[in-house]
């Protein structure tokens, strides 16, 4: 079973800042990596799907890079409604894997 | 426009059973796979079971803290999804959401669209 680890588990930031989120992958991966964006009483939206395409309708200060073990989601400004939860997954191999999470909060 | 809308969660006691399930419309139902995926409150995301489409003979997965407890069902005239869960604990305890895998090869099989979620408690 593989493990997704992600960091850091809050980010401070001001709105404008570049946000750098973290998933680390216990063994190393295909490229079948997805980032969710979550808020508070809704369910998870798909940003990133495949390590590094975007999905329909996401903005692209959003951004997925990396290979192996590290993948990095980055937003470039940080916009207010991008405070949220963000979860990374793995999605080729069973069982599916999820991160534990980072929460992007307003500093 | 997809929308996924779940329905028959609730409270129950410790060694019941509850039925979900999502009513799918705005898309081909019967192309995709489907997942459900819960989160207990205040925690993580956390994958529960899939099931494939006719094409890949309705094959399906289980978290390992659900098999033999849990059963996903589809069925494609309906355009529905199901979750039968027996012997439900106390950790059961989640909202459950079911979500669509986006078509195309398994590079790219994130879930691209996810319902709005219900409600299971088990307590006694």
């Amino acid at each position: 079973e593989i493990v997704l680890t992600q960091s850091p588990g809050t980010l401070s930031l001001s709105p404008g800042e570049r946000a750098t989120l973290s998933c680390g992958a216990s063994q190393s991966v295909s490229s079948s990596l997805a980032w969710y964006q979550q808020k508070p009483d809704q369910p998870p939206r798909l940003l990133i799907y495949g390590v590094s395409n975007r999905a329909t309708g996401i903005p692209d200060r959003f951004s997925g890079s990396g290979s192996g073990t590290d993948f990095t989601l980055t937003i470039s400004r940080l916009e207010p409604e991008d405070f949220a939860v963000y979860y990374c997954q793995l999605y080729a191999y069973s069982p599916l894997a999820f991160g534990g999470g980072t929460k992007v909060e307003v500093k | 426009e997809v929308q996924l809308v779940e329905s028959g969660g609730g409270l129950v006691q410790p060694g019941g059973s509850l039925r979900l399930s999502c009513a799918a419309s705005g898309f081909t139902f019967s192309d995709h796979y489907m997942d459900w995926v819960r989160q207990a409150p205040g925690k993580g995301l956390e994958w529960v079971s899939r099931i494939r489409n006719k094409a890949n003979d309705y094959f399906i997965d289980y978290a390992a803290s659900v098999k033999g407890r849990f059963t996903i069902s589809r069925d494609d005239s309906k355009n529905s999804l199901y979750l039968q869960m027996n012997s439900l604990k106390t950790e059961d305890t989640a909202v459950y959401y079911c979500a669509r895998v986006k078509l195309g090869p398994m590079a790219n099989k994130a879930f691209d669209n996810w319902g709005q979620g219900t409600m299971v408690t088990v307590s006694s």
